[in-house]
């Protein structure tokens, strides 16, 4: 079972707030990825990374930005939320095997 | 310009109703296919893993085989709970994995 975990959940804030979602994963996996998916759509990349210190963006800008400051954890932060930022957030990992294992995701609305 | 592209979008069988959902794939240099299952409201859980045409896995009533340029999930006397949003994914060398957008499976009993 993959140990991949994502909190909060659910989380609801202001518009014009700053929001850091978090990530983390105790499998060791070197590669981590972000993506947004609203509901009954497909996910879309929005951030990824290949280790410490590296992170990419994904086809979709989100206006958000990431870190990769340890292997386990790789968290999310919007600096200004809007209410187009209202979505679920999914963190995933890879490991050799490159298929990737997903958290429970964070649903945020923002109002 | 769509690599990954499923089909049907949605599919609605009787229970034991057998069936396949299809995906089709355009990128080159492939280092995999996957195939996830994802309930509402939940993250994607990964299902299997292709990676050479000829390729099969089986997993209860789930089988998934891969072509030079398609895959398929066959459903095999499908129940309820088999119910969910089906999801192929590829991965290229050096890229992160790229998602289809999915078949919406719904079994009635």
């Amino acid at each position: 079972e993959a140990d991949i975990y994502q909190t909060p959940r659910y989380l609801v804030i202001g518009t014009g707030k700053k929001i850091t979602l978090e990530c983390s994963q105790t499998m060791g996996h070197d590669k981590m990825y972000w993506y947004q998916q609203d509901p009954g759509m497909e996910l879309h990349l929005i951030h990824y990374s290949y280790g410490v210190n590296s992170t990419e963006k994904g086809d979709l800008s989100s206006e958000s930005t990431v870190s990769r400051i340890r292997t386990e954890h790789f968290p999310l932060t919007l600096e200004s939320a809007r209410p187009s930022h209202t979505s679920q957030y999914l963190c995933a990992s890879t490991g050799l095997g490159a298929e990737a294992f997903f958290g429970q995701g964070t649903r945020l609305t923002v109002v | 310009e769509d690599q990954v592209t499923q089909s049907p979008e949605a599919l609605r069988l009787q229970e034991g109703e057998s069936s396949s959902l299809n995906c089709s794939y355009t990128v080159s240099g492939l280092r995999g296919l996957f195939w996830y299952r994802q309930d509402p409201g939940k993250g994607p859980e990964f299902l299997f893993t292709l990676y050479s045409a000829g390729e099969e896995k089986e997993k209860e009533r789930l089988k998934a085989t891969l072509t030079k340029k398609e895959s398929f999930l066959h459903i095999t006397a499908p129940k309820p709970e088999d119910s969910a949003t089906y999801l192929c994914a590829v991965v290229q060398a050096g890229t992160a994995l790229i998602f289809g957008k999915g078949t919406t499976l719904s079994v009635s009993s």
